[in-house]
């Protein structure tokens, strides 16, 4: 019963492959992003979706392409992966508004090491 | 081990000792506060929040304290616990518009708790 998942938590693979990872969430939430944290633990949004339209994108370069088929999931499929994409990537998500609004949730997050 | 070349702030503490986390944010028009707790391999975990509005909030062991007048927000944790043992981050938000969401992070700060 995670409330935010996302799989897979660990991915190793090759220069210029195309991955995906893949988020849902069981909050009922409207709001879901996709965040980097890098070697030295350092926080950053990539990316925002409100009920599956993109908000916020964050200087990304144009190989990460987040897909949010419906609120409950926001993917991020990654095209031809550098050594410098190398990172904990972490889903997380939100509601806007209600009691519980501006509180975000974060998944378990997803090792990516590019070799 | 996890820390290394991390360069981190660190801080040190006995079991049983208070601890104050600190940070300093950046952008005067934040609005809301929040810190989070992440445990080795595991996504950020909410501990508690504070709007602009306030000065100070209390939760279960910990209260957190906003300064706006220098930017700073510290985390205090009374009878400081091994489980406490983390890093802990600070975010910032504009809880409004199209940047609702967009969580700034601080660097982030280890707290090892000795039994």
């Amino acid at each position: 019963d995670t409330a935010v998942s996302q799989t897979p938590k660990y991915l190793v693979t090759q220069m210029g492959n195309d991955k995906s990872i893949k988020c849902e969430q069981n909050l009922g939430h409207d709001t879901m992003y996709w965040y980097k944290q890098d070697s030295k633990k350092f926080l950053k949004i990539m990316f925002s979706y409100n009920n599956k339209e993109l908000i916020i994108n964050e200087t990304v370069p144009n190989r990460f392409s987040p897909k949010s088929p419906d609120k409950a999931h926001l993917n991020l499929h990654i095209n031809s992966l550098e050594l410098g994409d190398s990172a904990v990537y972490f889903c997380a998500s939100s509601q806007v508004g209600g009691r519980d609004r501006n509180t975000i949730y974060f998944g378990e997050g997803s090792w990516l090491t590019v070799v | 081990g996890e820390s290394v070349g991390l360069h981190l702030p660190t801080l040190s503490v006995q079991e049983g000792d208070n601890s104050i986390i600190n940070c300093a944010y950046s952008n005067s028009a934040s609005d809301y506060f929040i810190w989070y707790k992440q445990e080795s391999g595991k996504g950020p975990q909410f501990i508690i929040d504070i709007r602009s509005n306030m000065d100070k909030r209390q939760g279960q062991r910990v209260t957190v304290l906003l300064n706006k007048t220098v930017k700073h927000l510290s985390l205090q944790i009374a009878a400081t616990q091994p489980g406490d043992s983390a890093v802990y981050f600070c975010a910032e938000t504009y809880a409004g518009g199209t940047s609702y969401g967009k969580l700034t992070f601080g660097q982030g700060t280890i707290l090892t708790v000795h039994p």
